[in-house]
């Protein structure tokens, strides 16, 4: 089925470990996000790519990095967990830019113990 | 920068009620408006969206928003509402030409028989 692929689905991480969130598109999108999403909160921007080659921060990247691998692979790294990254965090994509809406995964729910 | 006010943080409705779900939004340029809906353990599904032109949108599933500039809101409408609406519902801004949604905190709507 066409659309955005995440994994793994569920992660249970100790304090200080790392690890890495994998996200694919198949719709030849051009821009790419990660979201993370918080009882309370609604979703918040972490990072963003525009485009192949181009990454971005947005409202919360403090203790994530991302990699855009090319045009389908979007992937999102923690160095070293914090309880705080406990979260369920969700990749989406779009043609370009927010005037087609984006298409979202089905989302990893992570906790950090 | 560009924020949403979701009003309701749940709203329980009976089976065949109307239902609306409150949205405000700020910003200091034209903007771009979503909802979109997320089921229990998915991710989040474009219900409807505003770019220009008439101010009354509808869905497919006979949900329907208007914007109104003046008033700077873009509340979400269903005049019938079904046991499968039991969801929650998430309102998102972007200013025109950018690549980022802002998402208000979501509206949990549960339909009772």
């Amino acid at each position: 089925n066409a659309g955005v692929t995440q994994t793994p689905k569920f992660q249970v991480l100790k304090t200080g470990q790392s690890m890495t969130l994998q996200c694919a598109q198949d719709m030849n999108h051009n821009s790419m996000y990660w979201y993370r999403q918080d009882p309370g909160m609604g979703l918040r921007l972490i990072y963003y790519s525009a485009s192949e080659g181009t990454t971005d921060k947005g409202e919360v990247p403090n203790g994530y990095n991302v990699s855009r691998l090319n045009k389908r692979e979007f992937s999102l790294r923690l160095e070293s967990a914090a309880p705080s990254q406990t979260s369920v965090y969700f990749c989406a994509s779009s043609e370009g830019g927010s005037f087609y809406g984006y298409t979202f995964g089905s989302g990893t729910r992570l906790t950090v113990v | 920068a560009q924020s949403v006010t979701q009003l309701d943080s749940q709203v329980p409705v009976f089976e065949e009620a109307p239902v609306e779900l409150r949205c405000n939004y700020s910003s200091s340029v034209s903007v771009y408006l979503f909802w979109y809906v997320q089921y229990p353990n998915q991710g989040l599904q474009l219900l409807l969206k505003y770019l220009s032109g008439s101010t009354l949108v509808e869905s497919i599933n006979g949900f329907e928003a208007e914007f109104n500039k003046s008033q700077t809101s873009f509340h979400l409408r269903k005049p019938s509402v079904h046991i499968s609406d039991t969801a929650e519902y998430f309102c998102a801004v972007s200013e025109s030409n950018d690549y980022k949604l802002s998402f208000g905190a979501g509206t949990t709507v549960t339909v009772r028989a």
